[in-house]
């Protein structure tokens, strides 16, 4: 089955740098990497998801890459705010059951 | 679009009670629902997959008696967690997913239940 590594496990910006999570999966059938951004107390939120037919897709300030050949994708947040303070997820969709399995999560803190 | 509602957010109840959590899609009809459950500072753990009309696909080490999942239509699927204990505390989670578009479709979460038992 499908096996998702996330780094770091914490992340401290200044108000305005940019950051960057990085994720690797284990199953070269996976064809599906959403991101989460979860609040205290809230559940996860979809920011941004990519298909393994692209390699780069992006929202605003939010970017999504792919490397399917080396089985790793990362997300980027520019021009960081206080907001984007949160816990976030990258995931991966084991095809064979058609669920997502989730990295271990990255605890971003934004500065002001 | 893409509303995942659910209810209740909060419930603290006695040891030996049984407590219902219901997850509904407001926006869109979800065959696919899923649970998970969350310790603190941890990732989400998948409890169980809900087929709308079929009975639900349990996660290895998830007791299907303790965690009854019912998916009566394509808008609900509930989790009764029967006879709670101090360690069933955690924080549920439910997500739904758009029906009939199979693989690469995103999963839409609730806001949680925090689920307290004394």
């Amino acid at each position: 089955g499908e096996n998702v590594e996330q780094h770091p496990s914490t992340l401290s910006v200044q108000e305005g740098d940019s950051a960057v999570i990085k994720c690797t999966y284990s199953d070269s059938a996976s064809n599906y990497f959403p991101w989460y951004k979860q609040e205290l107390g809230k559940g996860p939120q979809l920011i941004i998801d990519i298909r393994s037919n692209v390699g780069e897709k992006k929202d605003q300030r939010i970017a999504v890459t792919l490397n399917k050949t080396a089985k790793h994708f990362s997300l980027h947040i520019t021009e960081t705010q206080p907001e984007d303070s949160a816990v976030y997820f990258c995931a991966a969709e084991d095809t064979g059951f058609q669920k997502l399995v989730f990295g271990t999560g990255t605890r971003l803190l934004v500065s002001p | 679009g893409a509303v995942v509602s659910q209810h209740p957010s909060w419930v603290i109840c006695k040891s030996g009670t049984s407590v219902k959590i219901e997850c509904r899609s407001l926006d869109f009809q979800a065959t696919t629902m899923f649970w998970y459950r969350q310790f603190p500072k941890q990732s989400l753990m998948l409890m169980a997959t809900s087929n709308e009309g079929s009975k639900a696909t349990y996660e290895q080490g998830v007791e299907k008696d303790k965690f009854l999942i019912n998916h009566a239509s394509l808008t609900l699927s509930t989790l009764t967690v029967t006879s709670a204990h101090p360690e069933d505390s955690s924080f549920y989670i439910c997500s739904a997913r758009n029906t009939g578009t199979g693989l690469g479709q995103p999963q839409h979460f609730g806001d949680g239940t925090r689920l307290s038992i004394l």
